[in-house]
């Protein structure tokens, strides 16, 4: 079964506005940390942020939050003010149990941002 | 720079040929990881190393997959007699042990096997 699942394949957002990808993910561990990396065109994963599943608040970064539903087993990525160079895939991923050390990524979103 | 350095970024390679991979990871970093990530899809786990000790590997990595990090620094994956199904992005990452373990990325060696 799929541990991560990204339904949009391809998204657009105009520049300057907010865009949201969706992540929901699967576990029955208590413990576990969902991140959202994204990877430009040169290959490189870049780690945006992070929300641990105890966490209280919504994790913040900058431009980018996550809507994180612990019911809804849902992580979703926000970029506010999107810039051209937001233009790649981003995947989220999860790490499950504090001792747990591989990462399952989910299949990305592509994101578009046009001017 | 401090970060996840990998080496060589390309390798082309014939198949049934051996190819070998080095990823130096962030200094203080104690835990080192392999993925390979094929066009379209999301990495995929392979290894993973705490210091020197390989303490988890994927059924992905066959037997002419190994990976070591003799002195718990830098780490190499070979890949013995290639096929083309071998063809990916392999990437290293790297991470500190304790806090939300958030593993920083290094920027892959993509491998062809002709």
């Amino acid at each position: 079964a799929q541990k991560i699942t990204q339904t949009q394949p391809g998204m657009f957002v105009q520049e300057k506005e907010a865009v949201t990808l969706d992540c929901t993910y699967d576990t029955s561990d208590p413990s576990y940390g969902l991140f959202w990396y994204k990877q430009p065109s040169s290959g490189e994963m870049i780690f945006l942020i992070y929300q641990g599943s105890y966490d209280q608040q919504n994790a913040t970064e900058g431009r980018y939050s996550l809507n994180f539903q612990k019911a809804r087993k849902s992580a979703n990525l926000v970029i506010s003010a999107s810039q051209l160079g937001d233009s790649a895939m981003y995947f989220c991923a999860m790490r499950e149990d504090p001792y747990g050390q591989n990462f399952v990524f989910g299949p990305g979103t592509r994101l578009s941002v046009l001017p | 720079d401090t970060g996840v350095s990998q080496n060589p970024r390309h390798k082309i390679t014939k198949r049934g040929q051996n190819v070998t991979f080095r990823c130096d990871p962030i200094s203080e970093h104690n835990r080192l990881y392999w993925y390979r990530q094929t066009l379209g899809q999301g990495p995929e786990f392979l290894t993973y190393f705490q210091n020197e000790a390989q303490l988890e590997k994927s059924r992905l990595l066959s037997d002419r997959f190994s990976a070591e990090r003799p002195k718990g620094s830098f780490s190499t994956l070979e890949i013995q007699r290639t096929e083309q199904g071998d063809s990916a992005m392999y990437l290293c990452a790297s991470s500190q042990q304790g806090g939300g373990e958030t593993q920083y990325f290094g920027p892959g060696t993509r491998l062809l096997v002709l």
